[in-house]
C-alpha cells in the first residue's frame, strides 16, 4: 500500500490554458474523490467516483472542469481555460466501502497558480 | 446536508501548555467524525476518527477527542503541545452510509501555533 498519490504536486499557467490533474488512489479503493482547498479555507467536495462511475458533481465544479476516472483506477480532473480564481491546491482522496473503512485518505494535493 | 463549525481560526498556546481546538457539527444523518493535520504545503493527514463505540478517541501522539452527541461536538485536546504540533487542524463529518458514505464536509480549519 503506497497511498494515494498525485502528480503534479505543483502547476504554474496562464490565464486561459488547460491543466490536468492526475490520481492514483489506493489499489484496493473503489471511491475516489477530488476536493479544492482555498487558502484559510476547508477542502470544499467537488466530485467523487464510485469505480468508473462519475455519482456526483458539486455546483463549484462549472463546465470548464471535467473528471474521469476511465478504468476505475486512476483519475484525471482537468480545467479548460483556467482563470486566476482557479488558484488552489486540489486534493484526491479514496475510501473503501467497507463499513469500517469509511475513512478517506488523501493524496499529498497539487498545488495550482494561474497567472 | 452537513455542515462543520470550528470555532476558533487561530489558537496560539505556549509548548508544554494544554490545548482545545473546538468543533461543532450538524447533521440530519449519522455521520463518523474525523480530525485531520495539515502542515504546510502538505496534504491532510488523518489525525483520530469516531466510528463507533467509546466517545473518547485517541490518537499515537497525545491527542484525544470526544464525542459528545446531545452538544453535538468533537473537541480536540492535548494535555502538553510541543512545537512540531504548529499546524492546521481540520475537523470533518462523514455519513455512515447511503450514496454520500465518505464523502467529507470539512470545517474551515484551526491554526495551531505552538510558541517556546
Amino acid at each position: 500500500d503506497t497511498g494515494v498519490s498525485q502528480d503534479p504536486r505543483h502547476k504554474i499557467t496562464k490565464r486561459g490554458q488547460n491543466v490536468t490533474f492526475r490520481c492514483d488512489p489506493i489499489s484496493e479503493h473503489n471511491r475516489l474523490y477530488w476536493y479544492r482547498q482555498t487558502l484559510g479555507q476547508g477542502p470544499e467536495f467537488l466530485t467523487y467516483f464510485q469505480n468508473e462511475a462519475q455519482l456526483e458533481k458539486s455546483r463549484l465544479l462549472s463546465d470548464r472542469f471535467s473528471a474521469e476516472r476511465p478504468k476505475g483506477s486512476f483519475s484525471t480532473l482537468e480545467i479548460q481555460r483556467t482563470e486566476q480564481g482557479d488558484s488552489a491546491m486540489y486534493l484526491c482522496a479514496s475510501t473503501s466501502l467497507s463499513a469500517a473503512k469509511e475513512t478517506q485518505y488523501f493524496g499529498p494535493g497539487t498545488r495550482l497558480l494561474v497567472l | 446536508a452537513q455542515s462543520v463549525t470550528q470555532l476558533d481560526s487561530q489558537v496560539p498556546v505556549f509548548e508544554e501548555a494544554p490545548v482545545e481546538l473546538r468543533c461543532n457539527y450538524s447533521s440530519s444523518v449519522s455521520v463518523y467524525l474525523f480530525w485531520y493535520v495539515q502542515y504546510p504545503n502538505q496534504g491532510l493527514q488523518l489525525l483520530l476518527k469516531y466510528l463507533s463505540g467509546s466517545t473518547l478517541v485517541e490518537s499515537i501522539n497525545g491527542f484525544e477527542a470526544e464525542f459528545n452527541k446531545s452538544q453535538t461536538s468533537f473537541h480536540l485536546r492535548k494535555p502538553s503541545v510541543h512545537i512540531s504540533d504548529t499546524a492546521e487542524y481540520f475537523c470533518a463529518v462523514s455519513p455512515l452510509a447511503g450514496t454520500n458514505a465518505g464523502k467529507s464536509t470539512f470545517g474551515d480549519g484551526t491554526t495551531l501555533t505552538v510558541k517556546p
